[in-house]
């Protein structure tokens, strides 16, 4: 089945580490998207790529980097500039028309040690 | 930017159809309005969108004002598993990646 895939589903960060979330997605999307939740709220964006080779900063991106060396993988790391980084974390795909929907993973959950 | 204004929470009970409001009175004419749901610890769900004619799908039914300063989610006949929080999103045309997220409506589908 296609799909999008996140890992970890937990992880642990300590003070001063960075960790980077994985994002794998098989549905042959142009575009992926990085998103921040905080419990009760909705989501932020935090990166988008419309292509490989390149992405955008979202409105949160202090503290965080990605990479999209491949169409189907956007990894984001979660440095340790980024002084509250406990939230869940969605990974999203889509193609890049304006009305096309987003497809999103499962999430991972940081936490702090 | 646009933005949404929906309930917290909503109670509905099951096998019962199910309208979630949503208010969008700043959307501009070429805004697409879009909705999401939510499960518990899960990413979000794509259910339906539209521009200006109601629409229909498999899951749900969305009806646009004729203003399109509002519009409503219809869940036919509801059942536990709709029991999720609801998202009404706007989404201009000319910035794909620009999804403007409220805090959504909590359904609550009482057995």
């Amino acid at each position: 089945d296609g799909g999008i895939t996140q890992s970890p589903k937990y992880l642990f960060r300590k003070e001063g580490q960075n960790v980077t979330l994985s994002c794998e997605q098989n549905l042959n999307h142009d575009a992926m998207y990085w998103y921040r939740q905080d419990p009760g709220q909705g989501l932020r964006l935090i990166y988008y790529s419309q292509i490989v080779n390149d992405f955008q900063k979202g409105d949160i991106a202090e503290g965080y980097s990605v990479s999209r060396e491949k169409k189907e993988s956007f990894p984001l790391t979660v440095t340790s500039a980024q002084k509250n980084p406990t939230a869940f974390y969605l990974c999203a795909s889509s193609i890049w028309a304006v009305s096309q929907p987003q497809h999103f993973g499962d999430g991972t959950r940081l936490s702090i040690l | 930017d646009a933005k949404t204004t929906q309930p917290n929470s909503m109670e509905s009970n099951e096998e019962e159809p199910v309208h979630l409001p949503c208010n969008h009175s700043t959307i501009s004419g070429t805004d697409y309005i879009h909705w999401y749901r939510q499960l518990p610890s899960q990413g979000p769900e794509y259910v339906i969108h539209g521009l200006t004619s109601n629409v229909n799908n498999r899951m749900a039914s969305l009806a646009i004002a004729e203003d399109r300063k509002s519009s409503t989610l219809i869940l036919h006949r509801a059942t536990l598993r709709d029991a999720a929080v609801y998202y009404c999103i706007l989404r201009p045309p000319d910035s794909n990646y620009q999804l403007i997220w409220g805090a959504g409506t909590k359904l609550i589908i009482k057995p």
